[in-house]
């Protein structure tokens, strides 16, 4: 069974500063690999997602992640963070087909002025 | 267009209850999915539906859950005799056909069982 990691549950990060957000994963073929962000009273939105190709993705709001096999992970990354990026975020895997995912249990990230 | 609908957005019911959260995808999404999330942990996979049938039921926690999807639109998840342990926000998804697409996630319903 596949699982999803992320090792930081609270992040905290200087207005302006750079990002890197933790995910690893666990799976035995080649992931689907997705980042949500959930916002205080809000439906779950897609960052970005891997399925194939290029292992450097770009997504909404300049975030970007890299996928690497080596390392079971995907990293989520933002240059330079802004107020209101504060939220939860999830990394979710999925085993392709249009089965249900597998969702890490978050990290909130908190933007300091 | 209009996205994923969920109702009611909170629900407070007593131990032992029966209750009907329902969900509306967006229109001409063919599979959709229902979550569980409890308070600090990520959404927990329930089940799965493309079309009317049930793809997929492996999540769903105990035969006091079920869902129906009889007209291959709107989902009704249904949990008898409520326990306060069922407590969480319940959250659906629709995606357009059986492949890997984006997961489009409505607002959640809130339960709350006392």
């Amino acid at each position: 069974a596949q699982s999803v990691t992320q090792p930081d549950i609270h992040i905290t990060v200087s207005e302006g500063a750079s990002l890197e957000l933790r995910c690893n994963y666990s799976y035995g073929a080649t992931p689907y690999l997705f980042w949500y962000v959930q916002s205080p009273g809000q439906g779950l939105q897609l960052l970005l997602k891997y399925f194939s190709g290029d292992t450097l993705v770009q997504g909404i709001k300049g975030f970007e992640a890299e996928f690497k096999r080596s390392q079971s992970s995907f990293n989520l990354r933002k240059p330079s963070v802004h107020w209101s990026d504060a939220a939860e975020y999830f990394c979710a895997v999925g085993r392709g087909g249009a089965d249900g995912l597998t969702f890490g249990k978050g990290t909130h990230l908190i933007i300091q002025p | 267009g209009a996205g994923v609908s969920q109702t009611p957005s909170n629900k407070v019911t007593e131990k032992g209850k029966y209750v009907e959260l329902r969900c509306d995808p967006i229109s001409g999404h063919t599979a959709l999915y229902w979550y569980r999330q409890s308070l600090g942990q990520g959404p927990e996979f329930l089940i799965y539906f493309q079309g009317t049938g049930a793809a997929d039921d492996s999540g769903l926690p105990n035969d006091r859950f079920f869902a129906v999807r009889p007209e291959g639109s709107v989902s009704t998840l249904k949990i008898q005799r409520t326990e306060r342990g069922d407590s969480a926000v319940y959250l659906c998804a629709s995606s357009p056909n059986r492949n890997q697409e984006t997961q489009y996630f409505g607002p959640g319903t809130r339960l709350l069982v006392l």
